[in-house]
């Protein structure tokens, strides 16, 4: 089973910051099967990034994701009021599917 | 637009069978590459795969929970159903349905969330 480490687990930013989130593997997924989501509370988790870098449809450009192979980093610049949330990796390449365990971007 | 909502028993006792339907539109389980994800997220904990059946029948589970997941299609209805045997209150857990874009699960459903207890 992949592990997913994020880090760190807590951020405690302002609007306007940017902000970098970690995801390490502990094998190597490739770039084609990372994918990043964004949790606000009682909603489910949204798609932001797949395929390590690929926004997916209707999300802001503030939003990137970089890496390959183990290491992976979701960026948020400018930060918004509507940022501040659990954010998710998630590895697709093999079974068992997994997630990291969140970083929360605190105000 | 695709959509997906999770409907099921609320409150299940300990020992018990849990069985989940998700419903859907805007895809069709007939087409070529396309599944249904199951993943579960216990309160304040990250989100954990369970299942995912693909357009074909083709079906995979989490290895921890293999022996008590079943999971079944009814293209017809547009209509995914997860059953889980022998529920324990370490099953407590907000569940949802995803679509599958291969194993990339998106959009998910709403969720549901299940008590287990006595």
């Amino acid at each position: 089973e992949i592990v997913l480490t994020q880090s760190p687990d807590t951020l405690s930013l302002s609007p306007g910051e940017r902000v970098t989130l970690s995801c390490r593997a502990s094998q190597d997924v490739g770039d084609d099967y990372l994918s990043w989501f964004q949790q606000k509370p009682g909603q489910p988790p949204r798609l932001l990034i797949y395929n390590a870098l690929i926004r997916a449809a209707g999300i802001p450009d503030r939003f990137s994701g970089s890496g390959s192979g183990t290491d992976f980093t979701l960026t948020i610049n400018r930060l918004e009021p509507e940022d501040f949330a659990m954010y998710y990796c998630h590895q697709h390449a093999y079974a068992p599917l997994t997630f990291g365990g969140g970083t929360k971007v605190d105000i | 637009q695709i959509t997906l909502k999770e409907s099921g028993p609320t409150l299940v006792k300990p020992t018990q069978t849990l069985t989940l339907t998700c419903t859907f539109s805007g895809f069709s389980l007939s087409t070529r590459s396309v599944g249904v994800t199951w993943i579960r997220q216990p309160p304040g904990k990250a989100p954990e795969w369970l299942a995912l059946i693909y357009w074909d029948g083709a079906e995979h589970f989490s290895p921890s929970l293999r022996r008590r997941l079943t999971v079944t299609k009814d293209t017809s209805k547009n209509q995914v159903v997860l059953t889980m045997t022998n529920v324990d209150p370490m099953d407590t857990a907000t569940y949802y349905c995803a679509h599958g874009r291969g194993w990339l699960s998106d959009p998910w459903g709403p969720g549901l969330l299940v008590t287990v207890s006595s």
